[in-house]
């Protein structure tokens, strides 16, 4: 799978669009790119996914540049309860199973 | 909440006990993981069931860690003698193994060796 990086921290002010990137700069024409969050002592979160199109959802919006070598994730009005820490996972789907690899993800801090 | 469950939530044992926690994943789902993850880390994979046929264990995996998932329904994970090294979260996700897969985790058990 290929590797991401994404910035260690962000801080967002409530009520603002949160914005957090990700380069995946080696990524395959058949990996997909996921987004999972994880809430203090909490398990992990789906969020969204995508492939080749931006795509949106009820928690958020994925844009995918196009060629595919880094995304953004769009929390169009973060609240208190967003402050998590946010992984970019870009993985290959295949009929075998697939773990997840986490790096180290972004911890997004939303201020009042 | 996700659907997955794992019991207990905490767990507090002392060196060289052996523990054991349980998954009990979303019903309709034939994929079940286990990941460990430790403070300040992201979760690491440790194996991976296909209805009750265990297909994938990661080289954390020591002999001292067992799963099973004999129905293809819940898992259990035990681990024996335990050791300090082995405090952790582990957590437990479920998935319909359909293209495109996305897992979804239970809340984890926290485990603590002293």
């Amino acid at each position: 799978d290929a590797k991401t990086t994404q910035p260690t921290s962000m801080d967002c002010a409530e009520g603002r669009a949160a914005n957090l990137p990700c380069n995946h700069s080696t990524i395959s024409g058949n990996e997909y790119v996921y987004w999972y969050r994880q809430i203090h002592s909490q398990g992990p979160q789906y969020i969204i996914h995508g492939l080749k199109n931006n795509e949106t959802n009820e928690m958020a919006s994925l844009i995918i540049t196009e060629d595919r070598k880094s995304s953004t994730l769009i929390l169009p009005h973060a609240t208190l309860r967003d402050t998590a820490v946010y992984y970019c996972i870009v993985r290959v789907f295949n009929n075998a199973g697939n773990m997840l690899t986490f790096g180290g993800g972004t911890r997004l801090m939303v201020k009042p | 909440d996700t659907g997955v469950s794992q019991d207990p939530r905490h767990k507090i044992t002392k060196r060289g006990q052996n523990v054991t926690f349980r998954c009990d994943p979303i019903s309709e789902h034939n994929r079940l993981y286990w990941y460990r993850q430790t403070l300040g880390q992201g979760p690491e994979f440790l194996t991976y069931f296909q209805n009750e046929a265990q297909l994938e264990k990661s080289r954390l995996l020591s002999d001292r860690f067992s799963a099973e998932r004999p129905k293809g329904s819940f898992s259990t994970l035990e681990i024996q003698r335990t050791e300090q090294g082995d405090s952790a979260m582990y957590l437990c996700a479920s998935s319909k193994g359909r293209a495109p897969e996305t897992q979804y985790f239970g809340p984890g058990t926290r485990l603590l060796v002293l």
